[in-house]
């Protein structure tokens, strides 16, 4: 197993664009959250999802939107890149286990900076 | 709403010490409480996850408690090693308002271990 999965691994955009970071994961996870994490700060979370076709806010979600198409992907989009969109992101992943007591598995994160 | 806070934000020890890693939270209505580890460029990688109806959980050198009427857990570390060195980070999943199983995370303690 892969497990969480996601590219580009470092990416560098110029204010105003666009870009979509990927996430997939083989774990057939019905849970599927995105995390952002500013230097020497904990993640916040910007968008999960409880399943195919659902999808719903977190903390920090403007300047971010989301879809779900397929139980394994979970793509982020930014529009109009901004300078304070400079931060890690971690997709996570979570299955659905006869209790909420299940962990959540990360992807090991995108590097992206505004300039 | 709920927030949790980690002291110290880093910490050094020389190898073989017993170490403690605390973290607090302002609510005490959660599920579980987690630890996670992040190694520098990496993901997190999830340690111990503790129960709202236990009182901790042990893997290998790691012993992890939950007091949830005082809002505190904390991480020991026995014999502590070189290998130990990465951000540790906790986790907590609200009772309230949390349909996707959400975490809200601490700032991490960054640890260095020194042979």
């Amino acid at each position: 197993n892969a497990g969480v999965t996601q590219t580009p691994k470092f990416r560098i955009l110029k204010i105003g664009q666009s870009m979509t970071l990927q996430c997939t994961q083989d774990m057939n996870h019905n849970y599927m959250y995105w995390y952002r994490q500013d230097p020497g700060m904990g993640l916040k979370l910007i968008y999960y999802s409880v399943g195919a076709g659902i999808t719903d806010k977190g903390e920090v979600p403007n300047g971010y939107n989301v879809s779900r198409s397929t139980t394994e992907d979970f793509p982020l989009r930014l529009e109009l890149a901004a300078p304070s969109q400079t931060s890690v992101y971690f997709c996570a992943s979570r299955g659905t286990g006869v209790t909420r007591n299940q962990p959540q598995h990360f992807g090991d994160g995108t590097r992206l900076s505004i300039l | 709403k709920q927030e949790v806070t980690q002291i110290p934000a880093a910490l050094s020890v020389p190898e073989g010490e017993n170490l403690v890693l605390n973290c607090s939270f302002t609510d005490s209505a959660i599920y579980n409480l987690q630890w996670f580890r992040q190694d520098p460029g990496k993901g997190l990688t999830s340690l111990l996850l503790i129960q709202s109806s236990q009182r901790e959980q042990t893997s290998g050198r790691l012993n992890a408690s939950l007091d949830k009427s005082s809002g505190r857990s904390t991480l020991y570390i026995a014999a502590s090693q070189p290998g130990d060195s990465a951000t540790y980070l906790c986790a907590v999943s609200p009772l309230k308002g949390n349909a996707g199983n959400m975490l809200t995370f601490g700032g991490g303690t960054r640890l260095m271990v020194k042979p």
